[in-house]
C-alpha cells in the first residue's frame, strides 16, 4: 500500500542552526512528492515539489528538498532556521496524475532562541 | 498565483443545525478540489474528491449524507455539513488541484486557509 512516513514527530532546533525533517516513502513507482507548511489555525502552504529530473529541488523560503530512489526519501531541510519556520510540517506523495495526496503524520518543528 | 480561498474561516453553531463552506480558487480552474478535516495535533485526512459537474468521491467512513459537496463551477465547490453534532466539531480544509505548467501528468494541489467549525 501507498504510505508517506514521517519519523519525527517534533523536532527542536535552535535559531540559526540547520534543519532536516525526514520523509520516506512507499509507492509501487516514483511518486510526486511534496512538502508543505502548516502555521497553526492556518492552511498549508506548498514549500517546494518533486515530479522528476533533477534530484535537488529548490522551494520557497530557503528551503530544499532531495530526493533519493534508493532511500525511498524525500528529506528537506534548511541551512539556517528563523524563528518563523516554527510551524508543523507535512511531506505528501501521489502516485500519478489525477491521484489522490497520502500524507505524512507531520512533524512540529520548534525553533529555540 | 494559485490561491485557494475558504469562507468563512470560522464558524460556531447549533446542534441540529446546518453549515456551508465555500472553497473557491482565485486564479485558476479547478476541475477537481478535495475536501479534508484535521483534528488537533493530527495530519489530514481525507474526506472527498469533489468533481466538477460531477458527483463527489467519497472516501470510506464518510458520510455523505451528511457532508453534501457541490462543485458547480471551475472556481467553486461547498461542503455542508447537515444537521451538524459536536462531533462535527473540526478544522476542515480544502484544496484545488492545479494543473503544472500545462502538463497534463504534473498536479499540485493547493490548499485553503481552513475553516474552523464549533458545533455548540
Amino acid at each position: 500500500a501507498q504510505s508517506v512516513t514521517q519519523p519525527d514527530i517534533h523536532i527542536t532546533v535552535s535559531e540559526g542552526a540547520s534543519l532536516e525533517l525526514r520523509c520516506n516513502y512507499s509507492y509501487g513507482a516514483t511518486p510526486y512528492l511534496f512538502w508543505y507548511v502548516q502555521s497553526p489555525g492556518q492552511g498549508l502552504q506548498l514549500l517546494l515539489k518533486y515530479f522528476s529530473g533533477d534530484t535537488l529541488v529548490q522551494g520557497i523560503k530557503g528551503f530544499e528538498a532531495e530526493f533519493k530512489r534508493s532511500q525511498s526519501s524525500f528529506n528537506l531541510r534548511k541551512p539556517s532556521v528563523h524563528w518563523s519556520d516554527a510551524a508543523e510540517y507535512f511531506c505528501a506523495g501521489g502516485e500519478a496524475a489525477g491521484n489522490k495526496l497520502t500524507f505524512g503524520g507531520g512533524t512540529r518543528v520548534l525553533v529555540k532562541p | 498565483g494559485a490561491v485557494v480561498s475558504q469562507h468563512p474561516s470560522w464558524v460556531i453553531c447549533k446542534s441540529g443545525t446546518s453549515v456551508k463552506i465555500e472553497c473557491r480558487s482565485l486564479d485558476f480552474q479547478a476541475t477537481t478540489m478535495f475536501w479534508y478535516r484535521q483534528f488537533p495535533k493530527q495530519s489530514l485526512m481525507l474526506m472527498a474528491t469533489s468533481n466538477e459537474g460531477s458527483k463527489a468521491t467519497y472516501e470510506q467512513g464518510v458520510e455523505k449524507d451528511k457532508f453534501l459537496i457541490n462543485h458547480a463551477s471551475l472556481t467553486l465547490s461547498t461542503l455542508t455539513v447537515t444537521s451538524a453534532h459536536p462531533e462535527d466539531s473540526s478544522f476542515y480544509i480544502c484544496s484545488a488541484r492545479e494543473v503544472d505548467g500545462g502538463a497534463w501528468d504534473r498536479e499540485t494541489q493547493y490548499f485553503g486557509p481552513g475553516t474552523r467549525l464549533l458545533v455548540l
